[in-house]
């Protein structure tokens, strides 16, 4: 079977950081994904994970420990901007995309 | 540039009605897939296809039909629409299947 958990909710405040986790169990393992949703919009691309260890994009960094099954997503300097759903993905090993439920997170000020 | 286009934006069907979701995107990929979204659970793969002319089953594909003629379009068919299939319909492209997606922005299907 496959799973991916990732917590439902969070709120954090605005120029704080925030990290997002994901753990997941998959019929083989070929990379990790995140997306970013905004309510009543189609997921947009945020970083990609194959191999272990951290990727860095802007205020965005993602970081990948395969032998754990776990992944987090980690935002710097939140802005009111970032309240969003944030979608862990994880590409099976039949190259396909395993989504979790996601984890809206909201910005206060 | 027009990335992935999906039609209809919104859709209402009877029961037992038969409809097409339409999906376009003009970036050469050839990976395209569709998944549905419903609360509280995550995007779930219906049908996928590596390339024209191939498509594969996904997570969920009972009900729905897909053909891929040409590298740009990938309509996704209801057969027969029961309620159970309202949902929120994404179209996702990408070069290869390893490689980000590019979704469009959503088929909104309600059955009644």
């Amino acid at each position: 079977g496959q799973n991916i958990d990732q917590p439902t909710e969070m709120t954090a405040t605005e120029g704080a950081i925030v990290q997002i986790n994901c753990t997941y169990q998959t019929s083989g393992f070929n990379g990790l994904f995140w997306y970013q949703q905004h309510a009543g919009e189609a997921p947009t691309f945020l970083s990609y994970n194959v191999l272990d260890g951290l990727e860095e994009k802007g205020r965005f960094s993602s970081f990948l420990s395969r032998s754990k099954g776990y992944s987090y997503l980690l935002l710097k300097e939140l802005q009111m901007k970032d309240s969003a759903s944030y979608l862990c993905a994880a590409l099976t090993g039949a190259n396909n995309l395993f989504f979790g439920t996601g984890t809206r997170l909201t910005v206060i000020p | 540039n027009a990335g992935v286009t999906q039609t209809p934006k919104f859709q209402v069907l009877k029961t037992g009605q038969s409809m097409t979701l339409q999906c376009a995107q003009d970036m050469n990929h050839e990976y395209m897939s569709w998944y549905r979204q419903d609360p509280g659970m995550g995007l779930r793969l219906i049908h996928y296809s590596v390339g024209a002319g191939i498509t594969d089953q996904g997570e969920v594909p009972n009900g729905y039909n897909v053909s891929r003629s040409t590298t740009e379009d990938f309509p996704l068919r209801l057969l027969s629409a029961a309620p159970s299939q309202t949902s929120v319909y994404f179209c996702a492209s990408s070069l290869q299947r390893n490689q980000p997606q590019h979704f469009g922005d959503g088929t909104r299907l309600s059955i009644l």
